[in-house]
């Protein structure tokens, strides 16, 4: 079974900017789950989706947003980049129930 | 403040030594979980405690989840230069599929 995909993996913008991040969860997983990691906060949930819908919500500005397609795939959005957006984005996909597998994810560098 | 606190943040030491990395809370959790990351790369689950005073065994690897739910500690028996990485903990509360996690501990092994 192949693995927990993210496209890109390294990422370069600039402030101002916006970028939209690429999710392919496991075969036959429905749930995705994004996350942020930085050195200084370590790993923090933004969102997770359930069959297209928002299921749960971290604590981040309405600048992050994220959508799950039908298959699936989910994207995450982030406009009006600001330097600390800069981090490891991580998704990871589950079944119904059970362990989360995380992807290699995607590191973004806002200059 | 974090909810999750693990200790120690870092850790050098030279390989066949044993090391304990703790993680902490005030919260009741029902089920924890730890993780280690390599670089480069997402997280990948070592295991999962859900019962109070469990202990689990995965090769040279301990897990123990306190009594009252709301601390676990990994103890590593003759560390290995591979068992290099950044080592994690999360949790989740009640039925959440948010994950919580601490800042991790890096775990450097030295030949």
């Amino acid at each position: 079974k192949a693995g927990v995909t993210q496209t890109p993996r390294y990422l370069i913008k600039t402030r101002g900017q916006q970028v939209t991040l690429s999710c392919s969860p496991i075969s036959g997983h429905r749930s995705v789950s994004w996350y942020q990691q930085t050195p200084g906060q370590g790993l923090q949930f933004l969102f997770e989706y359930f069959s297209e819908t928002q299921r749960n919500k971290g604590n981040f500005p309405g600048r992050f947003s994220g959508r799950q397609f039908s298959n699936s795939r989910s994207e995450m959005n982030v406009s009006t980049l600001e330097l600390g957006d800069s981090a490891l984005y991580l998704c990871a996909s589950r079944a119904v129930w059970g362990e989360q597998y995380f992807g290699p994810g995607t590191r973004l560098t806002v200059t | 403040t974090q909810l999750l606190e693990q200790s120690p943040q870092f850790l050098s030491i030279q390989e066949g030594e044993n090391l304990t990395v703790y993680c902490n809370s005030s919260s009741v959790f029902s089920s924890l979980q730890w993780y280690r990351q390599e670089p480069g790369e997402g997280p990948v689950l070592l295991v999962t405690v859900v019962t109070g005073g469990e202990v689990k065994k995965l090769k040279r690897l301990t897990f123990q989840f306190g009594d009252a739910r709301k601390d676990s500690s990994l103890h590593i028996t003759a560390a290995q230069t591979g068992d290099t990485g950044l080592y994690l903990c999360a949790a989740s509360q009640g039925g959440s599929e948010k994950l919580v996690f601490g800042k991790g501990m890096k775990l450097t092994v030295n030949p």
